[in-house]
């Protein structure tokens, strides 16, 4: 079964230090996002990709980069982690049916302490 | 432009009675209006969704009403059960592109 999947599931980490979370899909989808969670913020894009090469910020987009270098995946990478980066992170896919946003597949999430 | 507001973040409801959470957004090219389940330590899944072309869509005890004129849409949810138990959150994207803006999210309680 096609499925998403995100490594490490929980990581703790120091200020300054760089922390890349990965993201996998078997769906072949061509979009890929990453996403934060935050209570009372609920979830907010960071980075999206509509493609292989294609990469585009969403609204807290700053301290985070992400390339797509192929279809199946889009790994984050924080240049130098903050304590404001502690969060849940929710990487997802989605393609395209019949020329409609289509369904997000959600991943499990990886939650990153940053101390 | 692109927010979408989500109330209440708490909700608690007994077991099988009507639980009720509302969205409004401000894009009106906003044309796709999900709303996604997630149980504790798992990633939200699609629950439902809804295109302007119709008023309201029913899909089992789940219902989500549109009102296209207020930029508004709700979440009943009837029968209530404690399985129910979850965080909801509304969103809202465009036939144009994939991506979608989420809600702040609703933390649903069914009491027994």
């Amino acid at each position: 079964d096609a499925e998403i999947t995100q490594s490490p599931r929980h990581k703790i980490t120091e200020t300054g230090r760089q922390v890349t979370l990965a993201c996998h899909q078997t769906w072949n989808h061509n979009n890929m996002f990453w996403y934060r969670q935050d209570l009372g913020h609920g979830l907010r894009l960071i980075h999206y990709s509509y493609g292989v090469q294609d990469t585009n910020k969403g609204e807290v987009s700053d301290g985070y980069s992400v390339s797509r270098s192929n279809t199946e995946d889009l790994p984050l990478t924080l240049e130098s982690a903050a304590s404001s980066q502690t969060s849940v992170y929710f990487c997802a896919s989605s393609g395209i049916d019949s020329g409609y946003t289509d369904t997000q597949y959600f991943g499990p999430g990886t939650r990153l302490t940053v101390l | 432009q692109q927010q979408v507001k989500q109330s209440p973040q708490s909700l608690i409801v007994q077991k099988g009675g009507i639980s009720i959470i509302n969205c409004a957004y401000e894009n009106t090219a906003f044309d796709y209006f999900p709303w996604y389940q997630q149980f504790p330590g798992k990633g939200p899944a699609l629950l439902i969704a809804i295109r302007p072309d119709v008023s309201e869509k029913k899909e089992g005890r789940f219902t989500i009403s549109f009102n296209k004129s207020a930029k508004q849409f709700s979440l009943h949810i009837m029968d209530s059960q404690p399985g129910d138990s979850a965080t909801y959150f509304c969103a809202a994207g465009g036939t144009s592109y994939g991506k979608l803006t989420f809600g702040q999210g609703t933390i649903l309680t069914v009491h027994p």
